[in-house]
């Protein structure tokens, strides 16, 4: 089975430039969240979906910042205008629905350079 | 307050050398899961184990082990008899109920380095 899928996996880009990161979770499950990896505040949780629905978006740093799910398949996470401080590797994961199982599988993640 | 501890920054062993990475976490929550993730060099994020606080059982795959201890509130991996493959940043992470399904609080991570 495919597991998350990302894309680009690496993106370089100029301040100010809207930048855009894909993702595709594993088919059937109904969570999917955001992550942003930094040196400095190591993982962090962004927004998550449930049932392509965001549920709590309070990790979005500021309105730079948003994120869509439009269908069951396909999520979007967009920085208009990118900063240098937006440099860090981006994460998309997604669960199955809650029965009990609570793992997140994470994709390979977007490598992010704001110049 | 933070909720996952890994007090150990980094860690270097000599390679067949036993090491173990040490997770303290705090929860008020009486249904909770803990979790470790594996981040290799390459970067991405390897699920290794799901625990629920109700399991306080050890766990033993091949040569990774768990040791879960809630009178302590410590979740801590031990990998015997090291190797290069192992050489990565291990992630301990928590999952309240209480706070929505599925959030994650991650650790810091450990850098473990093992040497040939």
């Amino acid at each position: 089975d495919a597991g998350v899928i990302q894309s680009p996996r690496h993106e370089v880009t100029e301040m100010g430039q809207e930048v855009t990161l894909r993702c595709k979770p594993i088919s059937g499950h109904d969570y999917l969240f955001w992550y942003r990896q930094t040196m400095m505040r190591g993982l962090e949780l962004l927004i998550y979906f449930n049932n392509n629905v965001p549920i709590d978006d309070s990790g979005m740093p500021e309105d730079r910042f948003s994120a869509k799910m439009p269908n069951a398949s396909f999520s979007t996470l967009k920085i208009q205008p990118s900063e240098p401080r937006d440099s860090a590797v981006y994460f998309c994961a997604s669960s199955p629905i809650n029965t009990g199982e609570e793992t997140q599988y994470f994709g390979p993640g977007t490598r992010l350079l704001v110049l | 307050a933070q909720k996952v501890t890994q007090a150990q920054t980094e860690i270097s062993v000599v390679e067949k050398e036993d090491v173990t990475l040490d997770c303290v976490y705090e929860t008020r929550d009486t249904t909770y899961y803990l979790f470790w993730y594996k981040q290799p060099p390459s970067g991405e994020l390897v699920f290794l184990i799901r625990r629920n606080s109700f399991d306080e059982q050890n766990e033993i795959s091949g040569r990774y082990s768990w040791n879960f201890q809630k009178s302590t509130s410590s979740f801590n991996f031990t990998i015997t008899a090291s190797q290069v493959v192992d050489s990565a940043v291990y992630f301990c992470a928590l999952s309240e109920t209480q706070t929505g399904a599925n959030n994650l609080f991650f650790g810091t991570g450990t850098r473990l380095t093992v040497i040939p």
